[in-house]
């Protein structure tokens, strides 16, 4: 059974750089074409997705964050990481790691992403001088 | 930007009613890419419905999901207590900037 957790530090100063990983057990990253991903949720919000990362390496990130953020893979370890730069209160907010799934489409030939399954429990990250 | 737009916003029922939660895309999706979450509190978001209406594997049959275009649905037949939490919908697409979610259905005990 595939499982998902989230580590790193709870508190950040602002301006300061965010950094996650999350440890993937059950499965290999490397076993699919699937990608990894990150989503974060403010306290009492909604869900922001952040981005996703392929076992080799390739990434997507979504626009308004895309300038701050990096992702990288460590396969050896089953691991992938989040670093989220310049932050500030408005980046505090639960973190997940989640499984990204990939899916051909025929009619578009090409594979998009598409759900995100399983989820890790979240970790908490509070950005506080 | 293709916004989702949940509604209502909260969803009062008793046990055993049929709750019906609504997703609006501001313009036509394909399903293929409308997958639905259940969120409770303190948890991680559990993936219920992918592609507008596959269900994902545990997930009970009174659980559906429908639709096609800028509309989608979410049934949840026969509630039963562990089913009041709050609900997400989510869209995907072919770049970063259409992967989005909906703002969220409570779904409370009246």
């Amino acid at each position: 059974q595939l499982q998902l957790q989230e580590s790193g530090p709870g508190l950040v100063k602002p301006s300061e750089t965010l950094s996650l990983t999350c440890t993937v057990s059950g499965d290999s990253i490397s076993s699919s074409t699937d990608y990894w991903g990150w989503i974060r949720q403010p306290p009492g919000k909604g869900l922001e997705w952040i981005g996703s990362i392929s076992y080799s390496g390739s990434t997507q990130y979504t626009p308004p964050l895309k300038s701050r953020v990096t992702m990288s893979v460590e396969t050896s370890k089953n691991q992938f990481s989040l670093r989220l730069t310049s932050v500030t209160a408005a980046d505090t907010a639960v973190y997940y790691c989640a499984r990204h799934h990939r899916r051909f489409f025929e009619w578009s030939l090409s594979a998009e992403l598409v759900w995100f399954d399983p989820w890790g429990q979240g970790t908490l990250v509070t950005v506080s001088s | 930007e293709i916004v989702l737009t949940q509604s209502p916003g909260t969803l009062s029922l008793s046990p055993g009613e049929r709750a019906i939660l609504s997703c609006r895309a501001s313009q036509s999706v394909s399903s293929s890419y409308l997958a639905w979450y259940q969120q409770k509190p303190g948890q991680a978001p559990r993936l219920l419905i992918y592609g507008a209406s596959g269900r994902a594997s545990g997930i009970p049959d009174r659980f559906s999901g429908s639709g096609s275009g800028t509309d989608f649905t979410l049934t949840i037949n026969g509630l039963e207590p562990q089913d009041f939490a709050v609900y997400y919908c989510q869209l995907s697409g072919s770049s970063p900037a259409a992967l989005t979610f909906g703002g969220g259905t409570k779904v409370e005990i009246k």
